[in-house]
């Protein structure tokens, strides 16, 4: 029954580091989110892609980029890997008419 | 900007009492989502609202979407143990293939005996 997996619970990179994490889907969902969960603030929506090569920027995008090489695989990096950047990391996706929001486990992600 | 607020932020209940979280938008949304994160979880997706005044039930839990489609509500009658967890809003911005599902900030729900 596996959906949307995460490549990893938790990771542990220093500061300035080029950090990717990566997300699957296999229900060949046309959308794909990353999001941002930090106590306090919800879900912050950080990039989305809605096809193949397609990107949209979310609510926060700075210090981050996305990667959509193929419909099923997102990517999310970080460039320079920043303290601040420590955050839980969820990844979704969605039928583009259904819209209901299928989530990753969540990656931790430590920055120190 | 497109954004929900949702309050409040936190509600501690006993077994038993009721529970009420709201989500308010002051732009017309074209659906609202609700989802539900237990502790160490991820969010899950219990339903979505589309129409003016909708209003949906699954078991104890009833989801209204306003009239004027800005505001959203989750009600839990006689909460359960079971229940407790983070209550999150969403709403589907654009419409389309480029839609973008934005989140509340969530309700924690904690529920004691």
């Amino acid at each position: 029954d596996v959906k949307v997996t995460q490549s990893s619970r938790y990771l542990v990179k220093r500061t300035g580091e080029k950090v990717f994490l990566e997300c699957v889907q296999d229900m060949d969902h046309e959308n794909m989110f990353w999001y941002r969960q930090d106590p306090g603030l919800g879900l912050r929506l950080i990039y989305f892609s809605y096809d193949v090569k397609m990107k949209e920027k979310g609510d926060i995008p700075e210090g981050y980029s996305v990667s959509r090489e193929k419909k099923e695989r997102f990517s999310l990096i970080l460039e320079s890997a920043s303290t601040n950047q420590t955050s839980m990391y969820l990844c979704a996706s969605s039928h583009w008419v259904l819209g209901q929001g299928d989530f990753g486990p969540g990656t931790r992600l430590t920055v120190l | 900007g497109q954004q929900v607020m949702q309050i409040p932020q936190y509600q501690h209940v006993q077994e038993g009492e009721d529970f009420t979280t709201y989500c308010n938008s002051s732009t017309t949304l074209s659906n609202i989502q609700w989802y539900k994160q237990r502790p160490g979880g991820h969010p899950v997706f219990l339903i979505q609202l589309v129409k003016s005044g909708e209003v949906k039930k699954q078991k104890r839990l009833t989801f209204q979407f306003g009239e004027a489609k800005k505001n959203s509500s989750l009600h839990i009658t006689a909460t359960q143990t079971t229940d407790v967890g983070t209550y999150f809003c969403a709403a589907l911005w654009g419409g389309g293939t480029a839609s973008k599902l934005t989140f509340g900030t969530g309700t924690r729900l904690q529920v004691t005996l």
